[in-house]
C-alpha cells in the first residue's frame, strides 16, 4: 500500500530551527509538495520538489531525496507564527495526492 | 478576493438527513476536489473533477456524491447522512489536474457534525 510518515507533534524555541522529516512509499513519483495548516484554517501551499536536493524560500527549505523516499522541511529563525500543522503529500504515478496525517509544531517563547 | 468559497462553515445534521455542502471558485481552475479530514489522518480524496462536465471518485467516495456542471461549481451532497461523515470536508482546486506541479488552492472548509 501507499504510505506517507511524519511526527505527530515536535516543539521548538522561536528563534531556532527545526526539521521536520517525511519519508514515503507509493506506487511511482511525480514530486513532493508540503502545505501548512494553522488551527481551524485551510491548507496553504508552501513547497514543490520533484528533483534531488534542496529548494530554499526565504526561511523556509525543503530537500527531498528520491532513492530514499525521504524529504524534509526546515523552518529557520522561527516565529510564533510558524505555530502549525505541516502536511506532507507526495503525487505517485496516477497523478493522485497521497498525504500524511501531519506534523503540529508547537513554538514556545 | 480571488479563491475558493465553501458553505456552510459548520452544520449540525441529524443521521439520514441530506445535505448539500457548496464549493465555489473564481478562479478559473478547471479541476476541483473534495478531501475530509479527521484526526490522526491524512487529507482522503472523496471526489474530483478534471474538468467541467466530468467527476471521479476518489479514495473513499461511499455515501457522496458531486456534479459540476460549470467550471466554478462543484456541490458535494450526502444523500442519508450517518456519523461516520462527521469530518472537516475541503474544497480544492488546481489549474491542472495531470502535471507534476499540481498546486491546490483549499477553502476555508466545512465542519459538518452527523448525530
Amino acid at each position: 500500500g501507499q504510505n506517507i510518515d511524519q511526527p505527530t507533534e515536535m516543539t521548538a524555541t522561536e528563534g531556532a530551527i527545526v526539521q521536520i522529516n517525511c519519508t514515503y512509499q507509493t506506487s511511482g513519483f511525480n514530486g513532493l509538495f508540503w502545505y501548512q495548516q494553522h488551527a481551524g484554517e485551510a491548507p496553504t501551499f508552501l513547497s514543490y520538489n520533484v528533483l534531488d536536493g534542496l529548494e530554499e524560500k526565504g526561511r523556509f527549505s525543503s530537500f527531498l531525496s528520491r532513492s530514499k523516499g525521504y524529504s524534509y522541511l526546515l523552518l529557520k529563525e522561527l516565529q510564533m507564527k510558524d505555530s502549525a500543522s505541516y502536511l506532507c503529500a507526495v503525487m505517485d504515478s496516477n497523478y493522485q495526492l497521497i498525504w500524511g496525517a501531519g506534523t503540529k509544531l508547537i513554538i514556545k517563547p | 478576493i480571488a479563491g475558493i468559497t465553501q458553505a456552510p462553515t459548520s452544520q449540525i445534521l441529524a443521521a439520514g438527513r441530506r445535505m448539500t455542502l457548496r464549493c465555489t471558485q473564481d478562479m478559473r481552475h478547471n479541476a476541483m476536489y473534495w478531501y475530509r479530514q479527521d484526526l490522526g489522518l491524512g487529507l482522503r480524496l472523496i471526489h474530483y473533477s478534471n474538468t467541467a462536465g466530468t467527476t471521479g471518485k476518489g479514495e473513499v467516495p461511499d455515501g457522496y456524491s458531486v456534479s459540476r456542471a460549470n467550471t466554478d461549481d462543484f456541490p458535494l451532497t450526502l444523500a442519508s447522512a450517518v456519523p461516520s461523515q462527521t469530518s472537516v470536508y475541503f474544497c480544492a482546486s488546481s489549474d491542472t489536474q495531470v502535471s507534476g506541479a499540481n498546486v491546490l488552492t483549499f477553502g476555508a472548509g466545512s465542519r459538518l457534525t452527523v448525530l
